[in-house]
């Protein structure tokens, strides 16, 4: 159980034009979506937390205009990328919390490779 | 400063041969410390979760170890494999008034050899 997925796995554009990447919950109900960044080998940074049926809170720096999260659902988030630009590629990935007695888990999906031209 | 720090960076280890990573960590309020194995190109993979109680917890050949007073962690790697060649990411939570937030730490890549 707790299988998150994303989708596309790898996409590629053109400068200036919006990518929408999903992230969905497959076997449980998440309340709580993160969406993480990383760029070559770096680690995860996160970006944004999106609660169902809230707006999101962004982390400082990140612009959440640029960075548009929608959580409309228990089990889909979805972060579009709008006006994309080449220092815009990088792996995003997503991860579903859900809550547990002792504490809170997260559980990732496989990442998505933007590659923006 | 919330922090966590891995080492080391990267290593190289003959397959069947034994290794150990380090990880240490300033963060508070502490929840819980949680390895993960990533694969290039994938997402992390949990190995192991310890809550400030637990010391040590196997997960197959993967074995994590905590000690909450120095703040320190390790996962020590029994007789690697191939497929084990990976980064392997510590990573602290911290409690629920603060958010459940994750702070990573930069990894150890690991790369096994024949």
């Amino acid at each position: 159980g707790a299988v998150v997925s994303q989708h596309p796995s790898r996409v590629i554009c053109k400068s200036g034009t919006s990518v929408k990447i999903e992230c969905r919950s497959l076997d449980f109900q998440a309340t709580t979506m993160f969406w993480y960044r990383q760029f070559p080998k770096q680690s995860l940074m996160l970006m944004a937390t999106s609660n169902e049926g809230s707006k999101a809170t962004y982390e400082q720096g990140v612009e959440k205009d640029k960075f548009l999260i929608n959580h409309a659902s228990l089990t889909l988030s979805t972060l579009t990328v709008t006006s994309a630009h080449p220092e815009d590629s990088s792996f995003y990935i997503c991860s579903a919390g859900r809550g547990q007695v002792v504490y809170n888990e997260q559980f990732f999906g496989p990442g998505t490779r933007l590659t923006v031209l | 400063k919330n922090q966590v720090e891995q080492s080391p960076q990267s290593l190289i280890i003959l397959e069947g041969k034994n290794c150990t990573l380090q990880c240490n960590y300033t963060v508070s309020p502490f929840s819980n410390l949680r390895w993960y194995k990533q694969d290039t190109g994938r997402g992390p993979v949990s190995l192991t979760i310890m809550t400030f109680s637990e010391n040590t917890k196997s997960n197959g050949r993967y074995t994590a170890t905590l000690d909450a007073d120095t703040k320190q962690s390790s996962l020590h790697i029994t007789a690697s494999q191939l497929s084990d060649s990976a980064s392997y990411i510590c990573v602290v939570s911290r409690n629920k008034a603060a958010g459940n937030k994750l702070t990573f730490g930069g990894g150890t890549r690991v790369l096994v050899k024949p």
